[in-house]
């Protein structure tokens, strides 16, 4: 499975854009990227996911650049409540394990 | 709201004992995952059961053990507790077959071991 890297935390404000950027350079021809957030004690929660190129829902944006060595979370606007932690995972459709990195700590200050 | 559900929520035990978590897959789902989370971790992968059986593995000792019932549902098994078990145990189901399968959480269980 590819190893990801992300940085360990990031600050915003209230309003601001984010981007939170993943490296996966080994990732293989058939391994997906997928995000999620975690609030305190409770569950990841699925953000998006996706092969190449862009893909945007309801709640964020992925971009993939064409090498797919590096992904990047786009969070429109965020507000107090994105204050978590974000995990960026690589893996195949066969994989039945997902490998979470320590993930981004993202503060979000008013 | 994921549709997963996972009981208890807390629990106490000490070294030794033996602890039985339960999740409850989201509704359609085959496939049920667990992982521990010690604090401050990311979720570490124990294992996987789908179709009743165990569909894969992570790097943890035969302690854990697992099973799935026909109602897709699941429970989680460690024996002799260490100290070093005390962390967020999180159960996900997921839809085996999907062109890539998205795994979705339950709040999970805290378990302490004093």
């Amino acid at each position: 499975l590819a190893k990801t890297t992300q940085p360990i935390s990031m600050d915003s404000y209230e309003g601001q854009e984010v981007n939170i950027t993943c490296s996966h350079n080994n990732i293989a021809t058939n391994d997906y990227i997928t995000w999620y957030q975690q609030f305190p004690s409770q569950g990841p929660r699925f953000i998006i996911q996706g092969y190449k190129t862009k893909v945007t829902n309801e709640v964020a944006s992925l971009f993939i650049p064409a090498d797919r060595k590096s992904s990047t979370l786009s969070l429109p606007r965020v507000s107090l409540s994105d204050t978590a932690v974000y995990y960026c995972l690589v893996g195949a459709k066969e994989d039945n394990d997902m490998r979470f990195g320590a993930g981004t700590r993202l503060t979000v200050k008013p | 709201e994921t549709g997963v559900t996972q009981s208890p929520t807390h629990l106490i035990k000490t070294r030794g004992q033996q602890v039985t978590l339960r999740c409850s897959s989201q509704s359609g789902h085959n496939t049920v995952s667990w992982y521990q989370q010690a604090l401050g971790q990311g979720p570490q992968f124990i294992f996987q059961y789908y179709r009743e059986e165990e569909n894969g593995r992570g790097n943890f000792p035969p302690r854990f053990s697992g099973l799935q019932f026909p109602n897709y549902s699941s429970e989680l098994n460690v024996n002799a507790l260490e100290l070093d078990d005390s962390a967020l145990y999180l159960c996900a189901s997921s839809l085996l077959g999907q062109e890539k399968e998205t795994q979705y959480f339950g709040p999970g269980t805290r378990l302490l071991v004093l």
